[in-house]
C-alpha cells in the first residue's frame, strides 16, 4: 500500500540553524515525490519535486531534498532557517499519472529567534 | 499565489445538511482533485476529475460526490453532513497530459455543528 511517513510531528530550530525534515515513503512503482509548505489557514505551496535524474533537487526559498531509493526517503533540508520558514511541511508521493497524491501527516516547524 | 480559487472560504453547516464547494482551476488545467484535511492531519484524497469524468477516488463514502464542468471548474458536494466532515477542503488543478505538479487553492474551511 502507498503511504508517506513523516516521523517528526514538531521541530523547533533556532533562526540561522540548519534544518532537516524527514520523509519515508512506501510506493510499489517509481515514485514521484514532492514537498509542500502550508502556512496557517492557507493552501499548499510546492517547494520542490523529484521525478527522475539527479537525486538532489533544488527548490524555492533555499530548500533542497535528496531522494534515496535504498532508504525510501526524501528528506528536506535547508542550510540556514529564517523566521519566515515557520509553517507546516508536507511530503507527498504520486504515481506516474498524478491521479492521486498521498500525503504524510506533516511536520510543524517552529523557528526560535 | 496560484490561479486556483475556491469558494466560499468559510462555511458553517448543521449536521444532516448538504453543502456544495466550488473550485476554479488554473487557466489551461484540465484536471481537478479534491482533498480533505482534518485538523492536524495531512490532506486525504477524495477524488479527481479529468475532462468531466471521475478519474480515481479515495476512501470516501458515496455521499461525497463531484462534478467537473466544460470550463474545467469543479464542485464538491457532501450530503448528510456529519460532525467529522468538519475540515479544510482543498482543490488542486493540473494538466494531466503534461504530468505537472498540482497547484492548490486556499481551501474552504467547513465546520459542521
Amino acid at each position: 500500500a502507498q503511504s508517506v511517513t513523516q516521523p517528526d510531528i514538531h521541530i523547533t530550530v533556532s533562526e540561522g540553524a540548519s534544518l532537516e525534515l524527514r520523509c519515508n515513503y512506501s510506493y510499489g512503482a517509481t515514485p514521484y515525490l514532492f514537498w509542500y509548505v502550508q502556512s496557517p489557514g492557507q493552501g499548499l505551496q510546492l517547494l520542490l519535486k523529484y521525478f527522475s535524474g539527479d537525486t538532489l533537487v533544488q527548490g524555492i526559498k533555499g530548500f533542497e531534498a535528496e531522494f534515496k531509493r535504498s532508504q525510501s526517503s526524501f528528506n528536506l533540508r535547508k542550510p540556514s532557517v529564517h523566521w519566515s520558514d515557520a509553517a507546516e511541511y508536507f511530503c507527498a508521493v504520486a504515481g506516474y499519472n498524478f491521479n492521486k497524491f498521498y500525503f504524510g501527516s506533516g511536520t510543524k516547524l517552529n523557528v526560535k529567534p | 499565489e496560484t490561479g486556483v480559487t475556491q469558494s466560499p472560504t468559510h462555511l458553517i453547516k448543521t449536521r444532516g445538511q448538504q453543502v456544495t464547494l466550488r473550485c476554479s482551476s488554473q487557466s489551461g488545467h484540465n484536471t481537478v482533485s479534491w482533498y480533505q484535511q482534518a485538523l492536524g492531519q495531512g490532506p486525504q484524497f477524495i477524488f479527481q476529475y479529468y475532462r468531466e469524468e471521475e478519474n480515481g477516488r479515495g476512501n470516501f463514502p458515496p455521499r461525497f460526490s463531484g462534478l467537473q464542468f466544460p470550463n474545467y471548474s469543479s464542485e464538491l458536494n457532501v450530503n448528510a453532513l456529519e460532525l467529522d466532515d468538519s475540515a479544510l477542503y482543498l482543490c488542486a488543478s493540473s494538466i494531466r497530459e503534461m504530468n505537472t505538479e498540482a497547484f492548490f487553492g486556499q481551501g474552504t474551511r467547513l465546520t459542521v455543528v
